[in-house]
């Protein structure tokens, strides 16, 4: 069965550091999300990404957030100077394919960035 | 936009007893409405989703969910439950009209007792 895969599953980094995490989403989708979770919060929207370009962004999305997806497989979120409270879960989804977007998302099993 | 309740932050059963996990949804027309699962340490794993049609849903693990336009809620169920049932669940919520991002509950995290 196709799955969202995300790597690393676990990344430790300094504060004012930058992280990318990556994610390969689900081959034939066309839609791509990610989504963070704080320790005992909820799951949070951060952006969606279609056609090479941001979709929607929360307004937890700010500019040190950036998005792209390098060679048509891959799915990266960066972070460029980290702080504390970017320590989280975050979640890679995909979802559509072909026609249609409104299908359920897919998740990936999560990389968890602990910022020290 | 939408948003969704899980009213309930913890919810303890014994095992083999029936569970019900409460949601409520705010969106100004039907919506596209799921329940996930989230075991410790793992992602999320899709149990059953509503898009149209019968107001009924099966999905997976023995899990049914029904949505109640009326109330505005999808509550999910299971007859009886399992050890291995113990987990988080979250109940989300997808607009039908426009941009589709699925909006999450903040989540039931059910204890089951031997």
């Amino acid at each position: 069965e196709p799955e969202v895969t995300q790597t690393p599953s676990h990344q430790v980094t300094q504060m004012g550091q930058e992280v990318i995490l990556r994610c390969v989403p689900i081959s034939n989708h066309l839609y791509f999300y990610w989504y963070r979770q704080i320790l005992g919060q909820k799951v949070e929207f951060l952006v969606s990404f279609y056609n090479n370009e941001i979709s929607e962004k929360s307004e937890i999305f700010d500019d040190q957030f950036s998005v792209e997806r390098p060679d048509g497989s891959n799915f990266t979120l960066k972070i460029r100077s980290t702080k504390l409270e970017d320590s989280a879960m975050y979640f890679c989804a995909s979802s559509g394919s072909g026609t249609t977007r409104n299908t359920e998302a897919f998740f990936g099993q999560g990389t968890r960035l602990t910022v020290v | 936009a939408q948003s969704v309740t899980q009213p309930d932050i913890h919810i303890t059963v014994s095992e083999g007893a029936s569970l019900e996990l409460r949601c409520n949804y705010s969106y100004g027309a039907t919506p596209y409405l799921f329940w996930y699962v989230q075991s410790p340490g793992q992602g999320l794993q899709l149990l059953l989703k509503y898009f149209s049609g019968d107001t009924l849903v099966q999905g997976i693990k023995g899990f049914e969910a029904e949505f109640k336009r009326s109330q505005s809620s999808f509550n999910l169920r299971k007859p009886s439950v399992h050890w291995s049932d113990a987990a988080e669940y979250f109940c989300a919520v997808g607009a039908t009209g426009g941009s589709y991002i699925p909006t999450f509950g903040r989540g039931t995290s059910l204890i089951v007792h031997p």
